[in-house]
């Protein structure tokens, strides 16, 4: 148990669907963010908030809409996704930002655009 | 720009020891993480550099040489459970936080 929760597991959506995917942290973090795992790829990092406030936007679609209405909670929302948008999603949270806070993940969401 | 290099995949027998390498060349650099990670799971911290020398945590040790841009996690005594992907990240200090960077991973297999 990390301490980190992600909902669902697992998703298949079309690619007009709008689903939202949740995160929700157990661990009094003050940071949390969104990755994006594809098969054989390096982490790609996608969102990032701080105390509720979002410091990093890394170049990420429209279409992936984050949401943090509170320190514990990251969503990501969904919509008009595309196939190559089929990846695990993790989210994360640290302590703070930087230095020596490692960051502790979720289990993911696999989703699958179809 | 980032590069962080480690091999794909890499086999060894149950009781042996393994070296993951990784190599990096970030624009900044404050600090290198290690991070575990079986199939279906979510990554799990391993260990800390962010001076040069060796940091040893029971049967895994890992070792920093920033000079060199160079990286080693050590397993020794290998279990079969040790079968992961073990990922390589770098805190780049360049932006006002030190985002991690990572590597695309090492696939450990361990054989009886």
């Amino acid at each position: 148990e990390t301490g980190v929760t992600q909902t669902p597991r697992h998703l298949v959506m079309g690619m007009t669907n709008k689903k939202s995917l949740k995160c929700e942290q157990h661990l009094g973090h003050n940071a949390m963010y969104w990755y994006k795992q594809s098969a054989k790829k390096p982490l790609e990092l996608m969102f990032v908030y701080n105390f509720k406030e979002q410091t990093e936007n890394n170049s990420v679609p429209s279409r992936f809409s984050p949401e943090c209405p509170n320190s514990s909670h990251l969503f990501l929302h969904l919509h008009t996704l595309q196939p190559e948008d089929s990846a695990l999603y993790l989210c994360a949270s640290s302590q703070a930002l930087g230095m020596e806070n490692e960051q502790y993940f979720g289990p993911g969401t696999r989703l699958t655009v179809t | 720009g980032q590069n962080i290099d480690q091999p794909t995949e890499m086999t060894a027998t149950e009781g042996a020891i393994v070296q993951i390498n990784c190599t990096y060349q970030t624009s900044g650099f404050n600090g290198l993480f290690w991070y575990q990670q079986h199939a279906g799971e979510a990554p799990t911290f391993l260990s800390y550099n962010v001076l040069d020398g060796l940091e040893e945590k029971g049967r895994f040790s890992s070792f920093l040489s920033r000079s060199k841009g160079y990286s080693y996690l050590l397993l020794k005594e290998l279990q079969m459970k040790d079968s992961a992907s073990y990922l390589c990240a770098v805190r780049d200090q360049t932006d006002s936080w030190g985002k991690l960077q990572f590597g695309a991973g090492t696939q450990v297999v361990v054989t009886p």
